[in-house]
């Protein structure tokens, strides 16, 4: 079973650009969320798709937008980028939306954002 | 969001039990109370969770005060592997996967 995947890894934006960053969540899971983790501090929750809808959003703007595909996949796209939004972006998966407690997530790596 | 309270940093010894403290004093009736590490240049790791009753698991052991108003997490025997930053988040029955990071606790162990 392959855990959760993250591209790219690092990768280096100026000011103003978009960024898409992709997630393979690991097999027969159907819910995504991300994060955004800042230097020393812990993770952010960003939002979270359920079945390829937006299921819960945190504190973030509009141009943090995302996407879940029908396998499951997913997107997270930054527009109009700012100095501040270098950080590590990570993504979890998890087998169902809590209707019931949640268990387990399972997170990526992460992608390392530098926004020059 | 019910908050957590950790302390900064803790240092163990190899192969010695570590207790890694966690206050939630506004807890509520309905929130699981949840364990993750992050080791250096990782993303977060799942430790173990539980909502009233002492918890064990291959990881560990999650002890929660009858109140509910703390928890611990034991380590029962601490390996170089297990310096990382451990956190510790209160996640409502039906908040999904919106787990609210605190700073954490962050364990160094010696040799």
């Amino acid at each position: 079973e392959t855990g959760v995947t993250q591209s790219p890894t690092h990768l280096i934006k100026t000011r103003g650009q978009q960024v898409t960053l992709r997630c393979s969540s690991q097999s027969g899971h159907n819910t995504v969320s991300w994060y955004q983790q800042a230097l020393g501090q812990g993770p952010q929750f960003i939002f979270q798709y359920y079945r390829e809808e937006e299921n819960g959003r945190g504190n973030f703007p509009p141009r943090f937008s995302g996407l879940q595909f029908p396998n499951y996949s997913s997107e997270l796209n930054v527009n109009a980028l700012e100095l501040d939004d270098s950080a590590l972006y990570l993504c979890a998966s998890s087998p169902r939306l809590a209707g019931g407690p949640m268990g387990e997530l399972f997170f990526g790596e992460g992608s390392r954002l530098t926004v020059l | 969001d019910a908050k957590t309270t950790q302390p900064n940093s803790m240092e163990s010894n190899e192969e010695e039990p570590v207790h890694l403290p966690c206050n939630h004093s506004t807890i509520s009736g309905t929130d699981y109370i949840h364990w993750y590490r992050q080791l250096p240049s990782q993303g977060p790791e799942y430790v173990i969770h539980g909502l009233t009753s002492n918890v064990n698991n291959r990881m560990a052991s999650l002890a929660i005060a009858e109140d509910r108003k703390s928890s611990t997490l034991i380590l029962h025997r601490a390996t170089l592997r297990d310096a990382a930053v451990y956190y510790c988040i209160l996640l409502p029955y039906n908040q999904g996967g919106k787990l609210i990071f605190g700073q954490g606790t962050e364990l160094s162990v010696k040799p």
